[in-house]
């Protein structure tokens, strides 16, 4: 079976921190990882995601990802938050083989203090 | 270019009755998956169509159903409602299933309330 956990369900960091939200899987088989991004009052969107190569990704608004295989972890971390990514961070895994379907993690809201 | 749209945005029902919820997927995309994703946790996986033909399935009962038509838009038919049954329905839109699954297209849900 697989699975996905985030520890933290809210993550309160002051604007201009750095933040890190972390994101563990469990997979009897390779995987492609996913963090998916959900403002107030509007539907899911990808953030970023990791195929193959590189193990760092990046997403266009500063965020970045790093997937580590031994750890089985693929946290995202941002260095200087704004407002406006006060939002809920979700973490997914889809499986290499004929499984078609996104594994997800509960998710963690970042909120953004002045 | 219209992103995924879902019908109704909200929908409130009464226990035993029957649902069906409904999506239109990004003009060209052939896949559409249903996720339920109830108050305070991470989405679900109900069913995956494509190309009108069942690809995946979720472990949810037997009174969850979907079929997908063939201008690729969906319904997500669910019977005999449980309160249970109360969440946000997601449906996302994607060029192909497996690997070129890898990046789907939500729309912004409908929320079921069933009383």
């Amino acid at each position: 079976a697989q699975s996905v956990t985030q520890l933290d369900s809210q993550v309160p960091v002051f604007e201009e921190a750095p933040v890190e939200l972390r994101c563990n899987y469990s997979s009897s088989v390779s995987v492609y990882l996913f963090w998916y991004v959900q403002y107030p009052n509007q539907g899911l969107q990808l953030l970023l995601k990791y195929l193959s190569g590189s193990t760092l990704v990046e997403s266009i608004n500063g965020f970045e990802a790093e997937f580590n295989k031994s750890q089985t972890s693929f946290h995202l971390r941002k260095p200087s938050v704004h407002i406006s990514d006060t939002a809920e961070y979700f973490c997914a895994v889809l499986r290499m083989d004929s499984n078609y379907q996104l594994i997800w993690g509960a998710g963690t809201k970042l909120i953004i203090k002045p | 270019d219209a992103g995924v749209t879902q019908s109704p945005t909200h929908l409130i029902k009464t226990r035993g009755q029957h649902v069906t919820l409904r999506c239109s997927p990004i003009s060209g995309h052939k896949s559409v998956s249903w996720y339920q994703q109830v108050l305070g946790q991470g989405p679900q996986f109900i069913f995956q169509y494509y190309e009108k033909e069942e690809r995946g399935r979720g472990n949810f009962p037997d009174r969850f159903s979907a079929r997908q038509f063939p201008n690729y838009s969906s319904e997500l038919n669910v019977n005999a409602l449980l309160l249970g049954d109360s969440a946000l329905y997601l449906c996302a839109s994607s060029t192909g299933t497996g690997v070129m699954n890898t990046e789907a297209f939500f729309g912004q849900g409908t929320r079921l309330t069933v009383v």
